[in-house]
């Protein structure tokens, strides 16, 4: 079955300093990986994506990701952080077993940017 | 630019009581599906569209949820005799590319089962 595990509940950094929420996924095949961000009483907002190439992707407000096919992980990464960036962070990953229209999402990973 | 919306944004119901809960997707997105969050959980695929076909239903929890996009256009998500255990938020999502495309998610209805 495909899974995602983010390891932290929470992530706390200060403003300006660089940030890392941690994604591994469990997938048969190739899989395709996701981050979304969830602000209070609002929908999930896509940040960016891998589907395949290059293994280093970057997507919205700065944020990027690495695909690293043999720890299976999809860490999220930031060079500095803003204290707006405080909201809930969900990883997700779709394969070729459960269609790749059908998005396995990960527990969620709350980051924290101090002022 | 519009974006999907859903309505209503909150939803009480008493147990036993039927509801509907509607989803407007992104103007021509031929992909739109169906999550439930439930609290501090991510969100669960219950069901997924293509134009007017629902081509994979396997995530409904039970036969008492029901969804139907007859125009290809708008969802209805409807649950009928509601538990306690359905209160969650309900989101919906559209796509673009019904093979890989990102989904894009409205709000959601936060549904309140009492």
């Amino acid at each position: 079955a495909q899974s995602v595990a983010q390891p932290e509940d929470q992530v706390n950094v200060a403003e300006g300093n660089p940030l890392t929420v941690k994604c591994t996924y469990s997938v048969s095949g190739n899989p395709y990986l996701f981050w979304y961000v969830q602000y209070p009483n609002r929908g999930l907002q896509f940040l960016l994506k891998y589907i395949t190439g290059d293994n280093l992707v970057k997507g919205s407000y700065g944020f990027e990701a690495e695909f690293n096919k043999s720890q299976t992980s999809f860490h999220l990464k930031k060079p500095s952080a803003l204290v707006s960036d405080s909201a809930l962070y969900f990883c997700a990953v779709s394969g070729v077993l459960t269609g790749f229209q059908k998005l396995v999402f990960g527990t969620g990973t709350r980051l924290l940017v101090s002022p | 630019g519009a974006g999907v919306s859903q309505s209503p944004r909150y939803k009480v119901a008493k147990r036993g009581q039927d509801v509907a809960l509607r989803c407007d997707p992104i103007s021509g997105h031929v992909s739109l599906f169906w999550y439930q969050q439930a609290l501090g959980q991510g969100p669960e695929f219950l069901t997924y569209f293509q134009n007017e076909a629902q081509l994979d239903k396997s995530g409904l929890p039970s036969d008492r949820f029901f969804a139907e996009r007859p125009e290809g256009s708008v969802s209805t998500l409807k649950i009928q005799r509601t538990q306690q255990e359905d209160s969650a938020v309900y989101l919906c999502a559209s796509s673009s590319d019904p093979q890989v495309g990102t989904q894009y998610f409205g709000p959601g209805t936060r549904l309140l089962v009492l």
